[in-house]
C-alpha cells in the first residue's frame, strides 16, 4: 500500500517556466489537497478537492491550477513560475466518514506524501 | 489574528523530562483539534485527535478547554525520538468542513 505518491521529489525552475507537480493515492479517498510549507509561514491551503471532477481554492491559490479527473490523480500545476513559489509541496489525502459522536471527522485526518522540493531561480 | 497559534519554542528537555505545549484557536466553534508531528524534512503525520476535554494515548496526552479556547499537548517520559515538530490544526468551520488551520509548529528537541 503506497499511500500518497508525489512526484518529483526535488526540482529546480527558472522563472517563467511551467510544471506539473503530480500527486496520487491508492487509499480510495475521496478528498485530496496540496499545501505549501514555508519558513516561518507553516502549511497553508493551495487548492483542494472533496471528489472527481470537484475543486476548490485555498488559502494561496494564485499562480497554481488544479484539476481532478479521476479519485487517484491530483495535479498541480504552476503555469508562470516566480520565486515566490520556492516551497516545499506537500499532497495530502483524506477520506469522508464522520466518526458518530466524537466531531472528529475522517476529512481533517490527512495522509500526507513524502514532498516536492521546488527552487525557482 | 492568526487562527491558530502556537510558540515556536525550541523547547530544549532532558530524556525522561515531561514537556507540554499550548496551542490557541480563535474560532469558537470549531468542535475538534489534531496534533501533528513533522520529523525534519518529512511530511507531517498524524499524532492524536482531540474532541472533548481530553485524549490520552501512551506517553502523550492532549488536552482541550473550550473555555480559554486552547488545547495542549502533554508528553512524559521524553524520549529522544520525540524530537520534532508538533503542528496544532484545527478545522476552518464548525461543521468541521475540509479545510484545516495549521499552526507554525513547535519545535522539540530531546537531549541525551
Amino acid at each position: 500500500n503506497a499511500g500518497v505518491t508525489q512526484t518529483p521529489k526535488f526540482q529546480v525552475l527558472k522563472t517563467g517556466q511551467s510544471m506539473t507537480l503530480q500527486c496520487a493515492q491508492d487509499m480510495n479517498h475521496e478528498y485530496m489537497s496540496w499545501y505549501r510549507q514555508d519558513p516561518g509561514m507553516g502549511l497553508r491551503l493551495i487548492h483542494y478537492s472533496v471528489g472527481a471532477g470537484i475543486t476548490d481554492q485555498g488559502e494561496v491559490p494564485n499562480g497554481y491550477n488544479v484539476s481532478r479527473s479521476t479519485t487517484e490523480d491530483f495535479p498541480l500545476r504552476l503555469l508562470s513560475a516566480a520565486p515566490s513559489q520556492t516551497s516545499v509541496y506537500f499532497c495530502a489525502s483524506s477520506y469522508s466518514y464522520s466518526t458518530m459522536g466524537t466531531g472528529i471527522s475522517g476529512a481533517n485526518v490527512l495522509t500526507f506524501g513524502a514532498g516536492s522540493r521546488l527552487t525557482v531561480l | 489574528r492568526k487562527e491558530v497559534e502556537q510558540d515556536p519554542g525550541p523547547f530544549n528537555v532532558p530524556e525522561g523530562a515531561t514537556v507540554a505545549f499550548n496551542c490557541t484557536y480563535s474560532n469558537s466553534a470549531s468542535q475538534s483539534f489534531f496534533w501533528y508531528r513533522q520529523d525534519c524534512r518529512k511530511e507531517p503525520k498524524l499524532l492524536m485527535s482531540v474532541y472533548s476535554s481530553g485524549n490520552e494515548d501512551g506517553r502523550f496526552t492532549a488536552q482541550l478547554n473550550r473555555a480559554s479556547q486552547y488545547i495542549s499537548l502533554l508528553i512524559r517520559d521524553s524520549k529522544l525520538s520525540d524530537s520534532a515538530t508538533y503542528l496544532c490544526v484545527s478545522p476552518r468551520n464548525s461543521n468541521s468542513g475540509y479545510a484545516l488551520n495549521f499552526g507554525k509548529g513547535t519545535s522539540l528537541l530531546v537531549t541525551p
